[in-house]
């Protein structure tokens, strides 16, 4: 059965802090893992990840997929309070997506 | 727990026809459901929030009467695109909420709509 675990299912941290987020996935017909972040409703596109090892970056935001060991981790460096969110990723698979139930971030000032 | 599916997975249908798609919490009982619309680049679009009971609230710029969208049942949403165009052509996800959280979502796999 195909499906995408995500872990911590929750973490408050301290401006400065850094964080990693895990995500990993079975999946039959892989093609890619995405992340979003959701701050009200609609979540926002942050990365798009199809090749092992390489590793996409944004800002403060950098992430990397492992497709042998099926998992995938977001990295967030010197967090501040905007960054709290649930982060949520999903693998695609063949025409369909399967969502993590997100990591909810709170950042304290 | 806390599963969400759709039907059909994928369909596709002739310009001008009507196409239901529905969504479903099976574990649990969402008394609101979101519906997104994917756009290139993998960005979600919030069509439209529903709650079981009463009429759904479209997002700016959603087309109300072409995409219809009902939650007759605490387990049970549609959205029906009528009057299909090719432009329709879109993968679109619901996500079932829990009654505590707006912002806990569950997501369902996606169907993808292909309008020749």
């Amino acid at each position: 059965e195909d499906k995408v675990v995500q872990s911590p299912l929750s973490l408050v941290v301290h401006e400065g802090d850094t964080v990693t987020l895990n995500c990993s996935y079975e999946v039959t017909n892989f093609r890619s893992l995405l992340w979003y972040k959701q701050e009200k409703k609609a979540p926002t596109f942050l990365f798009m990840l199809t090749s092992s090892g390489i590793e996409k970056k944004s800002g403060r935001l950098s992430s990397i997929l492992d497709k042998k060991e099926l998992f995938s981790i977001l990295n967030i460096t010197a967090t501040q309070t905007g960054d709290s969110a649930v982060y949520l990723c999903a693998a695609e698979g063949t025409y369909k997506y399967i969502f993590g139930t997100g990591t909810r971030l709170k950042v304290l000032a | 727990g806390a599963v969400v599916s759709q039907h059909p997975s994928w369909v596709i249908c002739k310009s001008g026809t009507s196409v239901k798609i529905e969504c479903r919490s099976l574990d649990f009982q969402a008394t609101t459901m979101f519906w997104y619309r994917q756009f290139p680049k993998q960005s979600l679009m919030l069509m439209a929030t529903s709650n079981e009971g009463s009429k759904a609230t479209y997002e700016q710029g959603v087309e109300k009467d072409k995409f219809l969208i009902n939650h007759a049942s605490l387990t049970l949403s549609t959205l029906t695109v009528t009057s299909a165009h090719p432009e329709d052509s879109s993968f679109y996800i619901c996500s079932a909420g829990l009654a505590r959280s707006s912002y806990e979502q569950y997501f369902g796999p996606g169907t993808r709509l292909t309008v020749t």
